[in-house]
C-alpha cells in the first residue's frame, strides 16, 4: 500500500481546536487533492492542487485551509469555524501526464470532534 | 459544474447473480469515466475505465459499457461473490492534455452480495 501515505489515521480533536492531517505521496504526481467522505454523501472535494504552490478550492472549502510547498506533500488544516468537522478524509493524487488519470488514494483520516 | 448522478443507492444481490449500476452524468466534454471500488474501512480503488471513444470495456466479470448520446455509463459485475460487497462510485472527467481535470464524484452505490 505505497505511494500515497495519510496520518495519522484517527484522529480526535476538541471543539475550538485546529487540527492538520498529513499527506505524502512518491508517485511523482502533480495533482493533489482532498476529500471528504460523510455516510451516503460520495466524495466531496475540499481542496485540490495541479502545481506547487498553487491550489484551489473545492465545492466544501469554508473551514478548511491547506499548502502546497513541496511536490510531495499537501497538509489540510481542519480551523475551528469547520462547524461539523467529523469525518472522513481522504487525500488523493493524479498524475497531470496525458489526457485519462484515475486518482489514488491514501488511506484516510477518521476525524472525531469530541 | 457537472451533474453526476448513480443508481441504485443500494444494492443487494445474491451470489451468482448479475448487478448492474449507472451513472448518468450532465457534462458533453466528458471523455473519460472511471470506476472505483471502496471496501468497508478502505480507500477507493480504480477497479475499470472507459474513454470517450470506445463504446465498452470487459475484464474478466467486470464490464462498463458507455453511452455518449444518453450521457450515461454503467457497470456490470457478472457472477457475483461476496467480495464484490462494497461501494462503488462513477467519476466521469473532462481529460485534457494541458492538465488534470477535476473529476466529479457520484454519491455511491453500496453493493451488498448475499452468500
Amino acid at each position: 500500500d505505497g505511494g500515497i501515505t495519510q496520518s495519522p489515521k484517527y484522529l480526535f480533536r476538541k471543539e475550538g481546536q485546529n487540527v492538520t492531517l498529513s499527506c505524502e505521496q512518491n508517485l511523482n504526481h502533480d495533482a493533489m487533492y482532498w476529500y471528504r467522505q460523510d455516510p451516503g454523501q460520495g466524495l466531496r472535494l475540499i481542496y485540490y492542487s495541479q502545481i506547487v504552490n498553487d491550489f484551489q478550492k473545492g465545492d466544501i472549502a469554508e473551514g478548511y485551509s491547506v499548502s502546497r510547498e513541496k511536490k510531495e506533500s499537501f497538509p489540510l488544516t481542519v480551523t475551528s469555524a469547520q462547524k461539523n468537522p467529523t469525518a472522513f478524509y481522504l487525500c488523493a493524487s493524479s498524475s497531470r501526464q496525458g489526457e485519462y488519470n484515475e486518482q489514488f488514494f491514501g488511506p484516510g483520516t477518521r476525524l472525531t470532534v469530541l | 459544474g457537472e451533474n453526476v448522478e448513480q443508481h441504485p443507492s443500494t444494492l443487494s444481490v445474491q451470489e451468482g447473480d448479475s448487478a448492474v449500476i449507472k451513472c448518468t452524468y450532465s457534462d458533453s466534454a466528458s471523455n473519460y469515466f472511471p470506476w472505483y471500488k471502496q471496501e468497508l474501512g478502505k480507500r477507493p480503488q480504480l477497479i475499470i475505465d472507459i474513454r470517450s471513444n470506445v463504446g465498452e470495456k470487459k475484464d474478466q466479470r467486470i464490464a462498463v459499457t458507455l453511452n455518449k448520446t444518453a450521457k450515461h455509463f454503467s457497470l456490470h459485475i457478472t457472477e457475483t461473490q461476496p467480495e464484490d460487497s462494497a461501494v462503488y462510485f462513477c467519476a466521469p472527467k473532462h481529460g485534457g492534455t494541458r492538465g488534470s481535470y477535476i473529476p466529479t464524484f457520484g454519491r455511491g452505490t453500496s453493493l451488498i452480495v448475499h452468500p
